[in-house]
């Protein structure tokens, strides 16, 4: 079975502070994203990697930033987090960078900031 | 512009009361149609994947059926434990991520 963990279910954090959200899987995956889900809105794509040190921009890359030093790991970055940055964040995975590949998400991380 | 629209936003179902939620898309050449499952604070469980027009895939009292422009996911004589939000998502042709439906809310009252 495809297992994808975040590092933290829940978070609080504080105007202006660096987030790290982590995200590891261990499926030898290619590919990983990372996305953020309001109510209303749906699933929004941030930013995916296909390839170690290899990222692309998604729909709403404003405020992010990301880093894949390992294969199986992805983090994203809030480098001086928002309140508008309080969210469900959610990692996902994929075999290849190939269409029709299905992706696998994990837990989520519900980030609150004050 | 590649879109997902998922109806209805919201469903309530007596147990046992069978129905179909619905997602038609589009988009500039599918290579592939997702059924996934969210729980309240959980991430998406995948569901399904559908390639082609006319077929149709089955787990349990889910069966997921897709047309060149839309798919249905069918539920027979539903429990509540399958209540959940449903969302649907699709790949266009060319190596681009997923489009995501906004997801519907299925309520199964006993």
């Amino acid at each position: 079975d495809v297992k994808v963990t975040q590092s933290s279910r829940y978070l609080v954090k504080r105007t202006g502070e660096k987030v790290f959200l982590e995200c590891v899987q261990d499926m030898d995956h290619e590919n990983m994203f990372w996305y953020r889900q309001d109510p209303g809105l749906g699933l929004r794509l941030i930013y995916f990697s296909y390839d170690v040190k290899m990222k692309e921009k998604g729909d709403i890359p404003e405020g992010y930033s990301v880093s894949r030093e390992k294969k199986e790991r992805f983090s994203l970055i809030l480098e001086s987090a928002s309140t508008n940055q309080t969210s469900m964040y959610l990692c996902a995975s994929s075999l290849l960078y190939r269409v029709g590949e299905t992706q696998y998400f994990g837990p989520g991380t519900r980030l609150l900031v004050l | 512009e590649d879109q997902v629209t998922q109806s209805p936003e919201a469903l309530r179902l007596q147990e046992g009361e069978s129905s179909s939620l619905n997602c038609s898309y589009t988009v500039s050449g599918l290579r592939g149609l997702f059924w996934y499952r969210q729980d309240p604070g959980k991430g998406p469980e995948f569901l399904f994947t559908l390639y082609s027009a006319g077929e149709e895939k089955e787990k349990e009292r889910l069966k997921a059926t897709l047309t060149k422009k839309e798919s249905f996911l069918h539920i027979t004589a539903p429990k509540p434990e399958d209540s959940a939000t449903y969302l649907c998502a699709v790949q266009p042709s060319g190596n681009t991520p997923l489009v995501f439906g906004k997801g519907t809310r299925l309520s199964v009252i006993a």
